[in-house]
């Protein structure tokens, strides 16, 4: 199985709202609502950011929202601020197999 | 709180094999799995594969079956990920995380193998 499609980067200035996308199939993506996000900083382990689809963990930033259409899974960062400078990666859960995002790189102009 | 504690950096030769433990505490190590996920510099993630912490059943990803063994010590309440037949393809840094239903809720630190002759 291949890794979620994922832009490289995405760069937006303070206050802006960005969209990372996650394109998967639908045999993934597609069938379940079971894609999450994680943040990620330089030498640090992921965070989760978002679960099944649009959930948000207790502590996560409200400016974060997930949504799917079809297998598409998308990550929006509304009112960017300096500190979402990070990597981001998504992830599909199928039948115990997981499946993640290529990672996209978000930088804050 | 969760915790997943991993052991240190690594430094192995070319064909060597290499066991990354994952300490596991504040709560009940065998109510769920542990899953093994590895990140090669300036890559993605990438599933390794996971073990049933309860009855020690296993499942691994394609790339990695009969290189990769995974266990766990209810004792001590620690999981281990081997692999094998180490290549300079497998410098990496290898995480463990908790499976919360279909989303990882706690992940270790990461512990670094560097794989160079």
């Amino acid at each position: 199985q291949s890794a979620l499609t994922q832009p490289a980067s995405v760069s937006g200035s303070p206050g802006q709202s960005i969209t990372i996308s996650c394109t998967g199939t639908s045999s993934d993506v597609g069938a379940y609502n079971y894609v999450s996000w994680y943040q990620q900083y330089p030498g640090k382990a992921p965070k989760l950011i978002i679960y099944e689809v649009s959930n948000r963990p207790s502590g996560v930033s409200n400016r974060f929202s997930g949504s799917k259409s079809g297998n598409t899974a998308s990550l929006t960062i509304s009112g960017l601020q300096a500190e979402d400078e990070a990597d981001y990666s998504c992830s599909s859960y199928t039948s115990s197999i997981i499946l993640f995002g290529t990672g996209t790189k978000v930088t804050v102009l | 709180q969760v915790q997943l504690v991993q052991s240190g950096a690594e430094v192995k030769k070319p064909g060597a094999s290499v066991r990354v433990s994952c300490k596991a505490s504040g709560y009940t190590f065998s109510v769920y799995y542990i899953y093994w996920v590895r990140q090669v510099p300036g890559q993605g993630l990438e599933w390794m594969g996971r073990i049933n912490c309860n009855s020690g059943g296993t499942n691994y990803a394609q790339k990695f079956q009969g290189r990769v063994t995974m266990t766990r010590d209810t004792s001590i309440n620690t999981a281990y990920m081997e692999l094998s037949r180490l290549t300079s393809d497998d410098t990496a840094v290898y995480y463990c995380a908790r499976l919360q239903q279909n989303w990882f809720d706690s992940w270790g630190q990461g512990t670094l193998v560097t794989v160079s002759s």
